[in-house]
């Protein structure tokens, strides 16, 4: 069966500092992954998502960015890190239809 | 514009209640439309698949409805543990893309 891993749980970083959260997929090929925020008590925003190894789609301008290094792996960055920043994030995957999500990761900016 | 607005924000129900959530869409070109329960911290998890007005599926106490502008998910006799966050998702023509409602909070009192 297909299974998402995302890490860490939580992390708590300071305004500046850099930013790396990881997401890989077991059990499945060539998915689609996805990269969403979701603001307290807000629905969930597409930040990124990709088709493939190195393609990296962006949905809104900001201050993080996104690879795909390999088929089932997808990671979210960013060089320095902004209040506006924290968030729950979570990854997804799907091979059509519906998404499957990770159990996210909580971010603090302080 | 894609768009999911979801109705109410917040729902609070005693135990054997029935209600409805509401769950209206505008998309260009409907693929499917997504129904996910959330847990505080946690993940969205995935209940339902509906593709075509007049759709419906059930799961226990559950009943998803599609029409197409809208979706409803019924809720027959809620318990305390159907508490939780239910979001709605549509997925456009242009598969890669799945956009969110920022969901209804149902809380169920025993």
């Amino acid at each position: 069966s297909q299974t998402i891993h995302q890490w860490p749980a939580t992390l708590v970083q300071p305004v500046g500092s850099p930013l790396s959260l990881e997401c890989t997929v077991e059990g499945t090929s060539n998915p689609n992954l996805y990269w969403y925020r979701q603001a307290a008590g807000r629905g969930l925003q597409l930040l990124f998502y990709s088709v493939g190894i190195g393609q990296i789609s962006s949905e809104v301008p900001q201050n993080l960015s996104a690879s795909r290094p390999q088929d089932r792996q997808f990671i979210l960055s960013s060089k320095k890190l902004l209040l506006s920043d924290s968030g729950f994030y979570l990854c997804a995957w799907t091979t059509g239809s519906p998404l499957h999500f990770g159990n996210g990761t909580r971010l603090t900016v302080t | 514009e894609d768009q999911v607005t979801q109705s109410p924000e917040a729902l609070r129900l005693q135990e054997g209640e029935s209600s409805s959530l509401n769950c209206s869409y505008t998309v260009s070109g409907l693929r499917g439309l997504f129904w996910y329960r959330q847990d505080p911290g946690k993940g969205p998890e995935f209940l339902f698949t509906l593709y075509s007005a007049g759709e419906e599926k059930e799961k226990e106490r559950l009943k998803a409805t599609l029409t197409k502008k809208e979706s409803f998910l019924h809720i027959t006799a809620p318990k305390p543990e159907d508490s939780a966050t239910y979001l709605c998702a549509v997925q456009a023509l242009n598969f890669n893309k799945f956009y969110f409602g920022s969901g209804t909070k149902l809380n169920v009192k025993p």
